[in-house]
């Protein structure tokens, strides 16, 4: 089965300065790749994702690349605040419809300093 | 009123005891899911339910069971809880209509104790 490693496991950066999370994912079937953020007490929610036909997608302060190639996809957070701290997982997963599960990564926690 | 709920929020149980966790949603998706987290293993999948008629193990099935009672509703049990099931539990939902891919909406969890 799949198998999606993530690090680094603790990140710690100051306010305005950028963070970046890594992903590397096993089976090249893989082709929906999204990433949640999971605040104190909360469930994960999902705060960006890709596919595989894309190679970067950006949201306002946050983005994500995928290279396929490599079979690794990022998490980039520029001009970081306070409210960016938390737990955020990387996931995989392949297909719609019955194969559709998602695998997630270990989990990186980001504490954003003053 | 949250999309996603969970009960109990918390519990605390003994070993050998058969203890349930229910989730229950208003999103109207088929699809729910149950997980658990432990610290540094992340998310790992216990069962999942594509639709009513439709149950499926997941990585981490064994020593629990559960029951799809509705569209909107999906139980977790654990026969005879033991203390390395002492974990946080997550129920999800997912629709992968549309443009596809596999969103999934996650209640608040239950932290669950085993002594």
């Amino acid at each position: 089965g799949e198998n999606v490693e993530q690090h680094p496991s603790t990140l710690s950066v100051q306010e305005g300065d950028s963070a970046v999370i890594k992903c590397t994912y096993s089976d090249s079937a893989s082709n929906y790749f999204p990433w949640y953020k999971q605040e104190l007490g909360k469930g994960p929610q999902l705060i960006i994702d890709i596919r595989s036909n894309v190679g970067e997608k950006k949201d306002q302060r946050i983005a994500v690349t995928l290279n396929k190639t490599a079979k690794h996809f990022s998490l980039h957070i520029t001009e970081t605040q306070p409210e960016d701290s938390a737990v955020y997982f990387c996931a995989a997963s392949i297909g719609t419809g019955t194969a559709s599960k998602l695998t997630f990564g270990t989990g990186t926690r980001l504490q954003v300093t003053l | 009123d949250a999309d996603v709920t969970q009960t109990p929020r918390n519990r605390i149980t003994k070993t050998g005891k058969r203890i349930m966790l229910e989730c229950s949603q208003t999103k109207g998706h088929d699809r729910m899911y149950w997980y658990r987290q432990d610290p540094g293993l992340g998310l790992r999948l216990i069962y999942y339910s594509f639709d009513v008629k439709d149950i499926n193990k997941g990585e981490i099935s064994d020593g629990y069971s559960v029951s799809r009672q509705a569209q909107a509703k999906f139980s977790l049990s654990l026969e005879s809880a033991i203390p390395n099931q002492t974990a946080l539990y997550f129920c999800a939902t997912s629709d992968p209509g549309g443009g596809g891919g596999n969103e999934q909406y996650f209640g608040p969890g239950t932290r669950l104790t085993v002594t």
